[in-house]
């Protein structure tokens, strides 16, 4: 069956540290990998998305992720977070017509 | 171009009552997906529509809920006889294609509470 697991719930990071977020799949054909932000009580936005290609793919707001098929792992990174990163955050895939989640990390950033 | 429209963003029901959500796609978008939220988890898949049609309900509890998208106007998720349990955000999506390789873009969601 299709699924994603994100394996931390929470993370804290110290402004201007760096960020991985870490998030594997299990799907059976060439996966449609994407990431989202939810900021609270507010809608997801769509951060990055991998379909196929360069294996890295950059994203906005400073965002990247890196595709590894032989680990099924799509890991989200900054090189330095700011305070307003401070979010959920979300992996999922694409499946058949519909979008498959994580249960998000959620992401605190320390002054 | 706005954005995939919800509304209303806050809803609260008693126990029994009718829940009424609507959900406008974006421009030239006709496909659209409705996901819950529940606290402290990811969204899970609900139903998918096309104008006039449903097209994947798998996720749509088998009772109390049911969901349409006429050829004008909003989609409607309506969930009858409200529970607490049904107390979470419901978020829905369109896109301009099908298929989950394609992307989804999210509205604000509408945050239901049952009393």
């Amino acid at each position: 069956a299709q699924s994603v697991t994100q394996p931390d719930i929470h993370i804290t990071v110290s402004e201007g540290a760096s960020l991985e977020l870490r998030c594997n799949y299990s799907y059976g054909a060439t996966p449609y990998l994407f990431w989202y932000v939810q900021s609270p009580g507010q809608g997801l936005q769509l951060l990055l998305k991998y379909f196929s290609g360069d294996t890295l793919v950059q994203g906005i707001k400073g965002f990247e992720a890196e595709f590894k098929r032989s680990q099924s792992s799509f890991n989200l990174r900054k090189p330095s977070v700011h305070w307003s990163d401070a979010a959920e955050y979300f992996c999922a895939v694409g499946a058949d017509d519909k979008i498959i989640f994580g249960k998000g990390t959620r992401l605190h950033i320390l002054p | 171009n706005a954005g995939v429209m919800q509304n209303p963003r806050h809803l609260v029901r008693r126990r029994g009552q009718e829940a009424r959500l609507r959900c406008s796609p974006m421009k030239g978008h006709s496909h659209v997906y409705w996901y819950r939220q529940l606290p402290e988890e990811g969204l899970k898949f609900m139903v998918y529509l096309q104008k006039e049609n449903i097209i994947d309900e798998s996720g749509m509890p088998k009772e109390r809920f049911s969901a349409e998208f006429p050829k004008e106007g909003p989609s409607i998720l309506r969930i009858q006889q409200v529970v607490r349990g049904d107390s979470a955000a419901y978020f829905c999506a369109s896109s301009p294609l099908p298929g989950g390789e394609n992307i989804q873009y999210f509205g604000a969601g509408t945050r239901l509470s049952v009393l």
